[in-house]
């Protein structure tokens, strides 16, 4: 679990600029991965999902990518907005297996305007 | 309404103090969690309650009890709790047991002080 979210710790992009934010995980048995962001002060807020029987998933502005050969989430953002501007998170699990949700250290994303 | 409730949204305790956080969820889910999460930390498992039984104990201290009175609500008893145990005490839920593959929606938190 310690594992899972290798990673930039903070990320600076333009408005308007696409971000793209790294996960690794070392759990191969790990096959439903989700991205969480937390912005000061709340809880995280689920954003995509992406079960390890696809490659890519996409869904509003947002994008996620699975590449299982390195073991290797990618979140990425289009039109990055000061709005998107919190930590996120990946997160991974075993279906089917424990009910214990590993998250990654998380990344920083800080828009500028 | 997919919303994870928590009350209080802050709470300052002494070390000899019992307290208690609520969470209530009202989207029929049957799994709930509570996490613990440090400044600059993701959050951590603490507890897994599935159709109201616990089903996982992160070897969490005594001094923190874990209640599910309903498929609704879940309590967190809090007594003679350490400086080093403040932190956001965030509470989540999922439709069944996220090892289902089911999303955790979570709740706002409650930031804990422990004076």
């Amino acid at each position: 679990g310690e594992n899972v979210g290798l990673h930039l710790p903070t990320l600076s992009v333009q408005e308007g600029d696409n971000s793209i934010i790294n996960c690794a995980y070392s759990n191969s048995a790990s096959d439903y991965f989700i991205w969480y962001k937390q912005e000061s002060g709340k809880g995280p807020q689920f954003i995509i999902d992406i079960r390890s029987n696809m490659d890519k998933r996409q869904g509003q502005r947002v994008t996620v990518l699975l590449n299982k050969t390195v073991k290797h989430l990618s979140l990425q953002i289009a039109a990055t907005q000061p709005g998107d501007s919190a930590v996120y998170f990946c997160a991974e699990i075993v279906q089917g297996g424990s009910e214990k949700l590993v998250f990654g250290k998380g990344t920083k994303l800080t828009v500028n305007p | 309404d997919t919303e994870v409730t928590q009350t209080p949204k802050h709470l300052v305790m002494g070390m000899t103090n019992k307290k208690s956080l609520k969470c209530e969820q009202h989207m029929g889910h049957r799994a709930m969690y509570w996490y613990k999460q440090k400044a600059k930390k993701p959050p951590e498992l603490m507890f897994v309650y599935s159709y109201e039984k616990l089903s996982i104990n992160e070897s969490v201290p005594s001094r923190f009890s874990p209640e599910c009175p309903n498929s609704s609500l879940l309590n967190l008893h809090l007594h003679a709790l350490q400086p080093e145990d403040s932190a956001l005490y965030l509470c989540a839920s999922s439709r069944f047991s996220s090892g289902r593959g089911y999303e955790q929606y979570f709740g706002p938190g409650t930031r804990l002080t422990v004076t």
